[in-house]
């Protein structure tokens, strides 16, 4: 059974700092990654799907990587604002869409003014 | 946007009522999907859909029953319920991609139960 973590479980830095955000699977036979943001009483905002064959993708200052050997995903967000802080989720895709995802418990990111 | 609608948004009922969701969606996409979400729990799936008609459990379908009768409908139905199944309930449908599916949820229905 597939299982996700996220680490750390919060997070809080001034604004203007590149941080990274870290999710690690254990079963590596993964068909993608999805990265979200959750803002408080939302639904879950779609930021980036890496494919089991990319190794990262790219939006604006969002970057996430895929490493599937090791089993990890990170989330690099670079020069952050107050208005990246929200509830960051990963999960994973080990049914080919089918059957939904594993989600990780989130990183809850404050970006200090 | 995904175009995904759920109904209602908020709502409160009594333990032994029966209640149903409704998720919403404007395009024909094929998976659909119900989630809730708890602090300590995070997101879990209760159950999905890969068509009309065409349904299966997720992990934590018990008390929980769903029904496809059209493509842009996923209706989610707690038969009697229980202050357990109060919750943040999340729909999502699987827009596909490349190689696989990306992820779009509904805004949650929160749901009560006293």
């Amino acid at each position: 059974k597939q299982e996700v973590t996220q680490i750390p479980a919060a997070l809080s830095v001034p604004e203007g700092e590149n941080l990274v955000l870290n999710c690690s699977f254990t079963d590596s036979a993964i068909y993608n990654l999805q990265w979200f943001r959750q803002d408080p009483g939302k639904g879950l905002t779609s930021l980036l799907l890496i494919q089991s064959s990319q190794r990262e993708q790219t939006s604006g200052r969002l970057n996430a990587s895929l490493d599937k050997s090791s089993g990890r995903s990170t989330l690099y967000i670079a020069a952050s604002q107050p208005g990246d802080s929200a509830t960051y989720l990963c999960a994973a895709d080990s049914g080919g869409g089918a059957d939904g995802l594993t989600f990780g418990k989130g990183t809850h990111l404050i970006i200090q003014p | 946007d995904a175009g995904i609608t759920q109904s209602p948004r908020h709502k409160v009922t009594e333990t032994g009522t029966p209640v149903t969701l409704r998720c919403h969606q404007t395009e024909n996409h094929r998976y659909m999907y119900w989630y809730r979400q708890d602090p300590g729990h995070g997101l879990r799936l209760i159950h999905y859909s890969y068509g009309v008609k065409d349904t299966d459990k997720g992990e934590v379908s018990d008390g929980y029953s769903v029904s496809r009768s059209k493509t842009e409908d996923f209706l989610l139905t707690l038969e009697s319920a229980t202050s357990s199944q109060t919750s943040v309930y999340f729909c999502a449908i699987s827009v596909k991609r490349e190689y696989t599916g990306e992820l779009f949820f509904g805004e949650g229905s929160r749901l009560t139960v006293l």
